[in-house]
């Protein structure tokens, strides 16, 4: 069965740092992989989402994420963080229902503090 | 596009009472997903429909939860009768799947339902 681990319930840097938030995935199948973000009262919003294109995956905000087959990571960067990255990340994996329709299994989430 | 509309977006009840959650999808999505996230739990699959009619409904608690979708463009989630331990935020989301190799749409989601249950 699909799913994903996050490592780190949470995770601060500091304004300007590298942001490296990790994923890995366990799939039987070639898998679909998403970062979602969550910031506080709202909803989540895509990323950016890996479907077998091109490992280096480039996502909105300046967020990038490798999927790396060997070690079975799809771990989220971005070079230098801002204030407004402070948010939750989540990492999915997306299971496919009987080529009908795609469900989500999300990671228990990374929560991102950025100190000034 | 008004993307995922949900209401209320909060809901503050006391234990026994019903509850009912409601979500309109993005205008063409062919599905639709309801989650559950706490704290304890993080965020969980509740139950999703394609082309209006439920797939799985695995993750749904009890028998006092039940959702529907009547149509492409409405969904109900509701819960009877309401227990402390629903207090949670409830989030809607839809996609539209595509059927050629390799396309896989991304979910949108609403911004969430926040129940409180006394």
């Amino acid at each position: 069965a699909q799913s994903v681990t996050q490592l780190g319930s949470h995770v601060s840097v500091s304004e300007g740092a590298l942001v490296l938030l990790r994923c890995n995935y366990s799939s039987s199948v070639p898998p679909y992989l998403f970062w979602y973000v969550q910031y506080p009262n709202q909803g989540l919003q895509l990323l950016l989402k890996y479907t077998s294109a091109a490992t280096l995956v480039k996502g909105i905000n300046g967020f990038e994420a490798e999927f790396k087959k060997s070690e079975t990571s799809f771990h989220l960067t971005k070079p230098s963080a801002h204030m407004s990255d402070a948010a939750e990340y989540f990492c999915a994996v997306s299971v496919t229902y009987g080529g009908a329709t795609n469900k989500l299994i999300f990671g228990t989430g990374t929560l991102l503090a950025v100190q000034p | 596009d008004a993307g995922v509309i949900q209401s209320p977006r909060h809901e503050v009840t006391e234990m026994g009472q019903e509850v009912t959650l409601r979500c309109k999808p993005i205008s063409g999505h062919n599905s639709l997903f309801w989650y559950r996230q706490t704290m304890m739990r993080g965020l969980e699959l509740l139950i999703y429909f394609n082309n209006n009619v439920p797939i799985d409904d695995s993750g749904m608690p009890e028998d006092r939860f039940s959702a529907k979708m009547p149509n492409a463009s409405f969904s109900t989630l509701k819960i009877q009768p309401s227990e402390p331990r629903d207090s949670a935020v409830y989030f809607c989301a839809s996609s539209s799947i595509q059927r050629l190799w390799g396309e896989e749409d991304e979910q949108y989601f609403g911004p969430g339902t926040r129940l409180t249950v006394t």
